[in-house]
């Protein structure tokens, strides 16, 4: 079946450092590929999405590219603040008409001053 | 600004208790969807509803049963709750968009539930 896999945390960075968060898919046929964000106390809320192979997602200096020939979505930004500390998850769409979504585990993410 | 609301933010409740978890969209979404956040597990979808009084089981509907008589509204039931139902309960909504075959459409989250069962 579909799953996502995302490297563990918890990341602990300081202020401005480079962020990559690690995620690899197992699907078949062609997903769209997400990240969402949980601040604490919150919901989920989509931070980009990509839809095929080769696209960029962007959204608040975060980038992710969809990588179908090593089935990976890795999240990156070059200068994380500490407004980023929260738990990113991966997620990928499902089912038969890909209205469902299979999530990661969550990476949680903190950032000193 | 588009809302999920869930009708209670923590919740404490007796093993063997039923329990209604209640979400509500303003959007006029054709889909909801009831998930339980732990850690290191992330989400895991226990019901889905495509349509009012339509309902599929996602990846773990033991001991779990829904309602959807209007569209707007999404209910989750524990019938005789279990100290392993202890978690984090979050519902989202989206809209089916362009039609069935489209495949990508952002699911909009509530704040989640927080129930223990004791």
């Amino acid at each position: 079946g579909n799953s996502v896999t995302q490297m563990e945390g918890p990341v602990t960075l300081s202020e401005e450092a480079f962020l990559t968060i690690n995620c690899t898919y197992t699907a078949t046929g062609y997903p769209s590929l997400f990240w969402y964000v949980q601040y604490p106390g919150e919901g989920l809320q989509l931070l980009l999405k990509a839809t095929k192979a080769d696209d960029k997602g962007s959204n608040k200096g975060f980038e992710a590219t969809y990588r179908k020939e090593t089935t990976s979505f890795h999240l990156e930004k070059g200068s994380v603040q500490v407004s980023d500390s929260a738990v990113y998850f991966c997620a990928l769409s499902s089912g038969k008409y890909g209205n469902k979504l299979v999530f990661g585990a969550g990476t949680i993410l903190r950032v000193k001053s | 600004d588009v809302k999920v609301t869930q009708s209670s933010r923590y919740l404490v409740k007796r093993t063997g208790e039923k329990v209604f978890l209640e979400c509500v969209q303003d959007m006029d979404h054709e889909n909801m969807f009831w998930y339980r956040q732990d850690p290191g597990l992330g989400l895991r979808l226990i019901y889905f509803s495509y349509d009012v009084k339509m309902k599929e089981k996602g990846d773990i509907p033991e001991g779990y049963s829904v309602s959807r008589e209007k569209k707007e509204r999404f209910s989750l039931i524990l019938e005789s709750a279990s100290t392993n139902q202890t978690s984090m309960y979050l519902c989202a909504s989206s809209s089916a968009g362009l039609g069935p075959h489209y495949s990508y459409n952002e699911q909009f989250f509530g704040p989640g539930t927080r129930l223990t069962v004791l």
